[in-house]
């Protein structure tokens, strides 16, 4: 069985560096994308970004800018850094496994996140 | 980017009733590109449908979806007491980059 377990400060001020480490256990680490997604308090999903096991990344243009995604594959272990934080960040980071996966009927590959993390809240505040 | 668009945002429902669930894209989106999630009450996100209408392993049969285009739909047929959460739709665009709907909450009427 996959489980991710995440861990991270859920504390920080503005302007500080936000960093979140999440640990995958039991099937395969390499053949997947690992992702990371925010939901801020009562409000909807965002993707923030994922890797893969060879540090191949993809990030969502609009944090892009803030955003490194590293992995470690001798701990099976990946992690999320976001830079210059404000009280806009604040929110519910989930990591999360990405899968893609050829739908029967039509052959054609699908993209989804089938195992998440339990969640860490991160709060901004002075 | 493709922007998705749930409707209702809350729909009222008993145990027993049908729920309809809807998910509209900004543009036409591959089938097999879209995904449905369930999140209840301080939990992560649990997938239900990907490829439009393939249930997730676990899944149970009272749970279908359907659509293509720009029109996609998840229904529950018979509403259990455990179905009452939020529901996201998501979608995987070229880049690539992933986006969700803002959710329909299902609650108890």
């Amino acid at each position: 069985q996959v489980q991710l377990q995440q861990w991270g400060a859920g504390l920080l001020k503005p302007s500080e560096t936000l960093s979140l480490t999440c640990a995958v256990y039991g099937g395969s680490f390499s053949g997947y994308y690992w992702s990371w997604i925010r939901q801020p308090p009562g409000k909807g999903l965002e993707w923030i970004g994922e890797i893969n096991h060879s540090g191949s990344t993809n990030y969502n243009p609009s944090l892009k800018s803030r955003v490194t995604i590293s992995v470690d594959t001798s701990k099976n272990q990946f992690s999320l850094k976001l830079s210059s934080v404000t009280a806009a960040d604040t929110a519910v980071y989930y990591c999360a496994r990405r899968v893609v996966d050829i739908v029967a009927t039509t052959r054609r590959p699908s993209y989804y996140f089938d195992y998440w993390g339990q969640g860490t809240l991160v709060t901004v505040s002075s | 980017e493709i922007v998705l668009t749930q409707s209702p945002g809350t729909l009222s429902l008993s145990p027993g009733e049908r729920a309809t669930l809807s998910c509209r894209a900004s543009q036409s989106v591959s089938s097999s590109y879209l995904a449905w999630y369930q999140q209840k009450p301080g939990q992560a996100p649990r997938l239900l449908i990907y490829g439009a209408s393939s249930r997730a392993t676990g899944i149970p049969d009272r749970f279908s979806g359907s659509g293509s285009g720009t029109d996609f739909t998840l229904t529950i047929s018979r509403l259990e007491p455990e179905d009452f959460a939020v529901y996201y739709c998501q979608q995987y665009g070229s880049s690539p980059q992933y986006t969700f709907g803002q959710g329909t909450k299902l609650e108890i009427k």
